[in-house]
């Protein structure tokens, strides 16, 4: 059984750019987060989906950021004119539907 | 509302002597816990976790925490350390019944483990 899988690994945008951020979760995972780090800190929350629906986008930033888990393919974080405090780890997190949660690897997103 | 704090950002220990790391959170609820390990530029790996069952948690790699109502911690500890335990290790709190289940992250520690 695979794990979640994060494309891709290392992600470089000039400001004004458009990124996207891919996350399988794992075979038969129907929840997915997204959590963002930035340098020096902990992981901070942005949103939760299960298929086609995005269930607590609570802490995701008003503008530029979305996020979709269609009903076939992987979950998108997309984040729209990028700027360079957008910089940051992303990590996508699957879950069954029980407390535990299991962690990608990770993209990391540099604006230049 | 819930809030983990990791009273200590870096830690160093000599390889082969115990390892303690602090954590005290707040939950409204009965909340569930768990210790996370990052080693450099690689994902999450769950050490271990505690959803009210025995309050002495063991997970991997040697690792144990111990849940204390009374002083809202759970401090992460090792006995004897060794050099690939050097890494960023999270204290995270969810709420047990809450939907989604989404986690909050303390500010990490990061651990030094010296030869």
């Amino acid at each position: 059984n695979a794990g979640v899988m994060q494309n891709p690994r290392h992600l470089v945008r000039r400001r004004g750019q458009e990124a996207r951020l891919r996350c399988s979760p794992m075979k038969g995972h129907s929840h997915v987060y997204w959590y963002r780090q930035l340098p020096e800190e902990g992981l901070k929350f942005m949103v939760y989906l299960q298929k086609e629906n995005i269930i607590d986008e609570s802490g995701m930033p008003k503008e530029r950021f979305s996020a979709e888990f269609p009903k076939e393919g992987p979950s998108i974080l997309r984040i729209q004119q990028v700027v360079r405090g957008d910089s940051a780890a992303y990590f996508c997190a699957s879950s069954p539907g029980a407390n535990e949660q299991y962690f990608g690897p990770g993209t990391r997103l540099t604006v230049t | 509302a819930q809030s983990v704090t990791q009273l200590d950002s870096h830690v160093s220990v000599s390889e082969g002597t115990p390892v303690l790391l602090r954590c005290n959170y707040s939950s409204s609820y009965s909340p569930s816990l768990f210790w996370y390990v990052q080693h450099p530029n690689k994902g999450l790996q769950l050490l271990l976790k505690y959803t009210s069952a025995a309050t002495l948690v063991k997970g991997i790699n040697g690792f144990e925490a111990e849940f204390k109502k009374s002083e809202t911690s759970f401090h992460l500890t090792k006995p004897s350390a060794h050099m690939s335990d050097a890494a960023e290790y999270f204290c995270v709190v969810t709420l047990v019944a809450a939907a989604g289940n989404k986690l909050t992250f303390g500010g990490g520690t990061r651990v030094l483990v010296k030869p």
